[in-house]
């Protein structure tokens, strides 16, 4: 089956840094994406991984474990603009579908 | 112009009505999907196509009913919908290269069935 898991809800003030996981269990694996939803908008893709390790895009980063099935988006300098939903995706072996967690609400406070 | 346009942004439809939702994307891209997102619930996915042909057909009912004329444009066609039903329902396009492409969003439709 496909089971994507992340919290529901995190909150982190203005200026720090904040860890979004992820754990995911899927048929496949054809990469693993990150997304950003603002409240009434469309997702917009922040990062992606299909190795190991460490991707970084200014202040956002992503990492990936395939032999644990986990990621992590790392944001740093959070600005009250990053208020959003962060959605988990995973592509699966038939490479054409994205697979969505239940998405992370995270709220940046003055 | 965005990437990704979904028409109408906001539909209120009786249960006995019949609608249509229509996207397009401008991006040249391959594989279309049809998503719909629930209050608190992930993203479910309902529908895909590539290159015009329905891969995915993720145990939707029928009263939701796809149509891809061409790899440009994308339609589901609505018919005695029910309350359960109102979601935000969006479109998502990507070139279709096995896990080297991002999908691209449109704005969605919200969805509220009477």
């Amino acid at each position: 089956g496909q089971n994507i898991d992340q919290p529901t809800e995190m909150t982190a003030t203005e200026g720090a840094i904040v860890q979004i996981n992820c754990t995911y269990q899927t048929s496949g694996f054809n990469g693993l994406f990150w997304y950003q939803q603002h409240a009434g908008e469309a997702p917009t893709f922040l990062s992606y991984n299909v190795l190991d390790g460490l991707e970084e895009k200014g202040r956002f980063s992503s990492f990936l474990s395939r032999s644990k099935g986990y990621s992590y988006l790392l944001l740093k300098e959070l600005q009250m603009k990053d208020s959003a939903s962060y959605l988990c995706a995973v592509r699966d072996n038939y490479g054409q579908n994205f697979v969505f967690g239940p998405g992370t609400r995270l709220s940046v406070l003055p | 112009e965005t990437g990704v346009t979904q028409t109408p942004r906001h539909l209120v439809m009786g249960m006995t009505n019949k609608k249509s939702l229509k996207c397009e994307q401008h991006l040249g891209h391959n594989a279309m999907y049809w998503y719909k997102q629930s209050a608190k619930k992930p993203l479910e996915l309902m529908f895909v196509y590539s290159l015009e042909e329905r891969v995915e057909n993720n145990s939707v009912p029928s009263r939701f009913s796809p149509e891809c004329p061409n790899s440009s444009h994308l339609f589901l066609h609505l018919h005695t919908l029910q309350p359960e039903d109102s979601a935000l329902y969006l479109c998502a396009s990507s070139q279709d290269e096995k896990g080297f492409d991002e999908a691209f969003f449109g704005q969605g439709t919200r969805l509220t069935v009477v």
